[in-house]
């Protein structure tokens, strides 16, 4: 299968750790990533090969894999970590960003 | 500071054409494959062209072959992607995604870089 499975919201309180999962096939033969996206900005790569950081982006924010399975995790959570989260990989090429989750909305109660 | 900036959306009636561009800036652009990625309202991301360092590779999401063609310019550092027969379900904000080639980065197949967007709308 092609698609990638995210839950659509996940809710956390403040301090608390958030973890949204990504799930498909692709994952268990490419690369996972993940982008943040507030309400009128453009996505922001956080995470790439499935754990690894941008610079610039907080510790708080870690990948980890497992199988086909990649998972977000951020702890500490703040209110300025409400957006909307996106899961990616790519096609069996590998060249081409083939493959978007459909988005989980993370709210900060 | 790397800079992409779309121009061409608008809106058309189905069944017409736009055409899309990209021109980057703040970067070697023949380091980076470029793309589009789409966000229908209220919608999710949808990947829907990618395009090669040197354009010799292309690639398109099955419900835009036939109908899109993607290519670029180097010495104008730029890309474009041509939009026919277009549809209601192809109402989105189409943006411009630079993706570094393997040869010069770590990140893999990750969307560095990305534009604001330029919108389409499909409707009668």
């Amino acid at each position: 299968s092609d698609e990638l499975t995210q839950p659509p919201s996940v809710s956390v309180s403040p301090g608390q750790t958030a973890r949204i999962s990504c799930s498909g096939d692709a994952l268990s033969k490419q690369y996972g990533y993940w982008y943040q996206q507030k309400p009128g900005q453009a996505p922001v790569l956080v995470i790439y090969k499935d754990n690894k950081r941008p610079s610039g982006i907080p510790e708080r924010m870690s990948g980890s894999s497992s199988g086909t399975t990649v998972t977000l995790s951020i702890s500490g959570v703040q209110a300025e970590d409400e957006a909307d989260y996106y899961c990616q990989s790519t096609d069996d090429s590998g060249s081409f960003p083939a493959f978007f989750g459909g988005g989980t909305r993370l709210t900060v109660l | 500071e790397v800079q992409l900036v779309e121009s061409g959306g608008g809106v058309v009636r189905p069944g017409g054409s736009l055409r899309l561009s990209c021109v980057g800036s703040q970067f070697r652009f023949e380091d980076y494959g470029m793309n589009w990625v789409r966000q229908g309202p209220g919608k999710g991301l949808e990947w829907v062209a990618g395009i090669n360092w040197n354009g010799e590779r292309t690639d398109y999401r099955d419900s835009v072959k036939g109908r899109f063609t993607i290519s670029r310019d180097n010495a104008e550092n730029s890309v474009h992607m041509e939009m026919n027969s277009l549809r209601a379900e192809d109402t989105a904000l189409y943006y411009c995604v630079a993706i570094p080639r393997p040869s010069v980065t770590v990140l893999g197949v990750a969307c560095k870089h990305w534009g604001q967007g330029t919108l389409v709308t499909v409707a009668s």
